[in-house]
């Protein structure tokens, strides 16, 4: 089966940085992207970005181009998200999902605490 | 940036009762949709994609329907498992966007 494994939970101050990582297994990383997906406490799902499984092209949202970079490494067939200048309102779930171009499947999500 | 809305917010149904759910994008996206359920504490999970065709192990009881810009997602005789929150999203143009959710509720 298909599995996305992600990094453990993170605190970090304002200001600083937190990387993300998305383990796969079960299928040929290089034949999907990798899309990141975040949500704050009791709210909806925010898209963020795509990274393609071979030639590290990407696609970020607006809203966080010059904070946030996506890259792969296929040797360990590993996703990373990574975000900085953290605010508190960074402070949420953050998904990795296999994009197929629908999600599918996701991974168990990572929460990101951000305090000042 | 193309606006996902989806109704009602929050929905009240009975077990073995019929959950209609629908989703309205701002802008003609063909059959570019999926649905995703997510119950508390889990990450969200395919149901639906291309607007209709069930996702592999998902149960009979849900179908999708639609084209353009209104959507519907059906859940027929509603099981304890199925009280959730759902979430539409489209997949014709970045960003991929996604609904605020519905969430399905025991009445």
């Amino acid at each position: 089966q298909v599995h996305l494994v992600q990094s453990g939970a993170e605190v970090k101050k304002s200001g600083a940085s937190v990387k993300v990582s998305c383990k796969t297994s079960g299928y040929t990383f290089i034949n999907y992207g990798i899309s990141w997906v975040r949500q704050a406490p009791g709210h909806g799902l925010e898209w963020m970005g795509w990274i393609s499984g071979h030639n590290n092209i990407t696609n970020y949202a607006q809203k966080f181009q010059g904070r946030l970079t996506l890259t792969t490494d296929t040797s360990t067939r590993t996703a990373y998200m990574d975000l900085r200048s953290l605010r508190s309102d960074d402070t949420a779930v953050y998904y990795c999902a296999r994009d197929t171009t629908w999600f599918d499947p996701w991974g168990q999500g990572t929460l990101v605490t951000v305090s000042s | 940036e193309i606006v996902m809305t989806q109704s009602p917010a929050t929905l009240s149904v009975s077990p073995g009762e019929r959950a209609t759910l629908s989703c309205r994008a701002s802008q003609s996206i063909g059959i570019n949709l999926a649905w995703y359920q997510q119950k508390p504490g889990q990450a969200p999970r395919l149901l639906i994609y291309g607007a209709s065709t069930r996702a592999t192990g998902v149960p009979a009881r849900f179908s999708g329907s639609g084209s353009g810009t209104e959507f519907t997602l059906t859940v027929t005789s509603l099981q304890s498992e199925d009280f959730a929150l759902y979430f539409c999203q489209q997949f014709t143009n970045w960003p991929k966007t996604f609904g605020q959710g519905t969430r399905v509720e025991f009445k």
